[in-house]
């Protein structure tokens, strides 16, 4: 059973607009909530992570923003780049060990 | 830094022989090591954790005599799939962590592997 639910599945976004994708959990053992992009045939490169003590972090054109009380997090990617076509997953830590949501495939078109 | 290399990239096999992947962290230590599987447009699911040292925990599920775990060294961790039938093809990849809670977790590029 996945413990992390994310949505949407897909998503397609025109160059510049802004991509969101949405993940929420049960388990209120999570202690650290991180970001991964994958490429085909690749594997998952961490992009941007936040603890439950925060409510928003920023790194470049990537954003998460977090509410503890509802028990939702979400990442955003401003300005939009056909080189950010990929599949994200959220995650959510606890005791050393990951839980993965579904995931979420972004396309940007030009 | 904090590169991780898996061998091979991709491999193919009959059923009924197995197939040894390795994980390796080239520019640091790993004391511990993560085994996930993915399937085709699926999410990443943990088969096991590895730890230099000592046994493999595995994930509810995972058979542990078929999917064999050594971490020799703490930059080695080796899958052994033993005994590979179709069912066992997926994209097999490998974390390994630094710095002691389980958060910087650098993944490897993974394991296609396909079982005829």
């Amino acid at each position: 059973q996945q413990q992390v639910k994310q949505s949407p599945q897909s998503l397609i976004v025109q160059k510049g607009g802004i991509s969101i994708i949405n993940c929420a959990y049960e388990n209120t053992a999570f202690d650290y909530f991180p970001w991964y992009q994958q490429f085909p045939g690749k594997g998952p490169a961490l992009l941007i992570a936040i603890r439950p003590d925060v409510s928003e972090k920023k790194e470049g054109r990537f954003t998460i923003s977090f509410n503890k009380s509802a028990k939702q997090f979400s990442l955003h990617i401003m300005d939009s780049q056909p080189g950010d076509s990929a599949t994200y997953f959220c995650a959510a830590l606890n005791d050393y060990k990951l839980s993965f949501g579904a995931g979420t495939t972004v396309t940007v078109r030009a | 830094g904090a590169v991780v290399s898996q061998h091979p990239s991709w491999v193919i096999c009959k059923s009924g022989t197995s197939v040894k992947i390795e994980c390796r962290s080239l520019d640091f230590q790993a004391t511990t090591m993560f085994w996930y599987r993915q399937f085709p447009k699926q999410s990443l699911m943990l088969m096991a954790t590895s730890n230099e040292g000592s046994k493999a925990t595995y994930e509810q599920g995972v058979e542990k005599d078929k999917f064999l775990i050594n971490h020799a060294s703490l930059t080695l961790s080796t899958l052994t799939v033993t005994s590979a039938h179709p069912e066992d093809s997926s994209f097999y990849i490998c974390s390994a962590e630094r710095g002691g809670a389980g958060e910087t977790q650098y993944f490897g590029p993974g394991t296609r592997l396909l079982v005829l």
